[in-house]
Order: structure tokens, then C-alpha cells, then sequence
């Protein structure tokens, strides 16, 4: 498996706070993505990097930031939680963009009442 | 407009028999079209990816690609209960983007 772990796995928070996701690497790879995935919807990408202070938006990216200060660790920001962000978030990386598979980590599942 | 498109399901087998499912896409420049697993409450799993057109086997998974037609399908043989999961279709244009489909759950009765 891959070396990939997100944190916190489970997160319940109230409406109007701020939640940061976290992902990390061991595998040294350049890519990595956060996605969110919600029934009907399947996996719709939120934000992804593909190096070291280099963040681009996805389809879904209202709402959220990114930053990426080291290779390892991919931060996702809900700067003020909604409702409608409650959904599992996934943490995705990968050696090079397009060409070869993505790998998952474990999924943080969010709360927000 | 969705890119990628799966039927929903359930897709049911019964033990032993080939698994078909497929999926289109819409974007003629994709490149890169991946298979992954996944189990109810856990994260995807690369199965299977093609790149050409034509068939890849790979133990009693099968990817078939079709650029002209536009699909793509993947074929279990000798389905077991283990791969009762939902599948998931994914496609890349050769960019960061990587297109998914919203899954097949296929049921495989003992």
C-alpha cells in the first residue's frame, strides 16, 4: 500500500469553524489532490498540487484552501465549515500527472451540524 | 453534463460467473482510463489502467478499451462474494484532471 495517512479520520464540528484535514506522504511523489465524495456525486476534485508551494483549484473548490509547504503534507482548509461540506475527503497522490494511477489514502469523514 | 458515466446498479452475478461493466466518457483527448474498488466505507483501490486500445488481462480481470466508440469495460471472471464492491471508472486526459464516474456496485451472490 501506498504510503499515504490522513488525519483526523473522523471529525464532527458545528457550522462557522474553521477545520483543517491533513495528508501526508511517505512516497516522495509530486502530485497530490484532495477530493470529496458524496452520493450521486462520485469523486469531484477540490484542490491539487503538483509540487512543493504550487496548488491549483478543481471542480468543487469554493469554500476550501490548500497549502503544501513540504512534499509530504497536503493541508485542506475549510475556512468557515458549512452544512453542505459535510462528506468524505480523500487524500490522493501521484508520481506524475495523467499518465499513471492515483493512489488513495484512508478518507477523513466531516460532520458539520 | 456528466464526463464519465457508469450505470448505478446493482449489477448481480451469481458465484462463479463473468462480471461486465462498463462505462463511457466524453472527452475523445483522454489518455489514461483506470478501474478501482471500492468497498463499502473504505477508499478506492487501483484494479486495473489501459492506455491502448484492445484488451489487458491481469488474473481474472480483463480491461477492454474502445477510443472510437468511447468506453470502456471491465471483466471479472469467476466472480467471488470478495468482489461485491463498487467500481469505479476513471479517466485522464493526460493533465491533473482525472474524471470519475460515479461507481457500479456489483453484487455477487453465493
Amino acid at each position: 500500500d501506498a504510503g499515504i495517512t490522513q488525519s483526523p479520520r473522523h471529525k464532527v464540528t458545528e457550522t462557522g469553524t474553521p477545520v483543517t484535514l491533513r495528508c501526508h506522504q511517505t512516497e516522495n511523489h509530486r502530485y497530490m489532490y484532495w477530493y470529496r465524495q458524496d452520493p450521486g456525486h462520485g469523486l469531484r476534485l477540490i484542490h491539487y498540487s503538483y509540487g512543493v508551494k504550487d496548488t491549483d483549484k478543481g471542480e468543487v473548490s469554493d469554500g476550501y484552501s490548500v497549502s503544501r509547504s513540504k512534499t509530504e503534507d497536503f493541508l485542506l482548509t475549510l475556512e468557515s465549515a458549512t452544512s453542505s461540506q459535510t462528506s468524505v475527503y480523500f487524500c490522493a497522490i501521484s508520481p506524475s500527472q495523467g499518465q499513471e494511477t492515483q493512489y488513495f489514502g484512508p478518507g477523513t469523514r466531516l460532520l458539520v451540524l | 453534463q456528466k464526463e464519465v458515466e457508469q450505470n448505478s446498479g446493482p449489477l448481480s452475478v451469481p458465484e462463479g460467473a463473468i462480471a461486465s461493466l462498463n462505462c463511457t466518457y466524453s472527452d475523445r483527448g483522454s489518455q489514461s482510463f483506470f478501474w478501482y474498488r471500492q468497498y463499502s466505507g473504505k477508499s478506492p483501490e487501483l484494479i486495473m489502467f489501459i492506455y491502448s486500445n484492445g484488451d489487458k488481462e491481469d488474473g481474472r480481470f480483463t480491461a477492454q478499451l474502445n477510443k472510437a466508440s468511447q468506453y470502456v469495460s471491465l471483466l471479472i471472471r469467476d466472480s467471488q462474494p470478495s468482489d461485491s464492491a463498487t467500481y469505479l471508472c476513471a479517466v485522464s486526459s493526460g493533465t491533473y484532471k482525472y474524471i470519475f464516474g460515479t461507481g457500479t456496485r456489483l453484487k455477487v451472490l453465493a
